[in-house]
């Protein structure tokens, strides 16, 4: 069964550098989600694409957040400088092309734990 | 802005019986979906059940179903049989209409044998 891959699995890192976390997606879709999940509270949009195209980054902290998708499969999700308040479990989802076929379910990879110190 | 409310931070259910976990929402859009995910102790989301709120009919999955109140705005997930395997935490997560998950809280389910 075709998943959605991420890593690293598991980051640490201090504050102030730079740190960056890889996503595939389930191959075919078209529409790709980074999520931030605190501990203890629900996931929380930081950026989505269709293809290569950002849909929706209102949540993305600009100022040290960047995230890309160049050529519409793979992405990545940069954070410099890293700071105290970042230490989450960042999540990737993939879905086939939005509203296509009448789904909009979101497909999980296994996340990226970042500890910041 | 869409919000979602689970109001049950943590359920606790014997093996075999029956769960209901609630879920209430705050949306504007006539044309949504709402999920409940499930995220074990590993922590890899897994799509439990969706719903389309444009049907009336409430969905079922195996031993899940949804109880879809669209006028109240509320998305209950029954669990029947309960298995130790159903211990996580649950989301409900209704969808915008660009398609991405607003989640809730969150509620964690523990399964005692």
């Amino acid at each position: 069964e075709a998943e959605v891959a991420q890593s690293p699995r598991y980051k640490i890192t201090e504050k102030s550098q730079a740190v960056a976390f890889w996503c595939d997606p389930i191959s075919g879709h078209a529409t790709l989600y980074w999520y931030r999940q605190i501990l203890g509270q629900g996931p929380e949009l930081l950026v989505q694409f269709q293809d290569e195209s950002v849909v929706d980054d209102s949540q993305l902290p600009k100022d040290r957040f960047s995230a890309e998708r160049l050529k519409g499969v793979d992405s990545t999700l940069k954070i410099q400088p890293a700071e105290l308040g970042d230490s989450a479990m960042y999540l990737c989802a993939s879905s086939p092309v939005f509203r296509a076929e009448g789904t909009d379910t979101q497909y999980f990879g296994p996340g990226t734990r970042l500890t910041v110190l | 802005a869409q919000t979602v409310t689970q109001s049950q931070p943590e359920m606790s259910v014997q093996e075999a019986e029956t769960v209901t976990l609630s879920c209430t929402y705050d949306t504007s859009e006539s044309d949504y979906y709402l999920f409940w995910y499930k995220q074990p102790p590993s922590r890899q989301m897994i799509l439990v059940i969706r719903q389309e709120a444009y049907k009336q009919q409430n969905a079922t999955e195996n031993r899940f179903s949804v109880n879809f109140q669209k006028a109240a705005k509320s998305f209950s997930l029954k669990i029947s049989d309960s298995q130790l395997g159903d211990a996580a935490m649950y989301f409900c997560a209704p969808s915008s209409n660009t398609g991405k998950l607003i989640f809730g809280q969150g509620t964690t389910l523990q399964v005692k044998p």
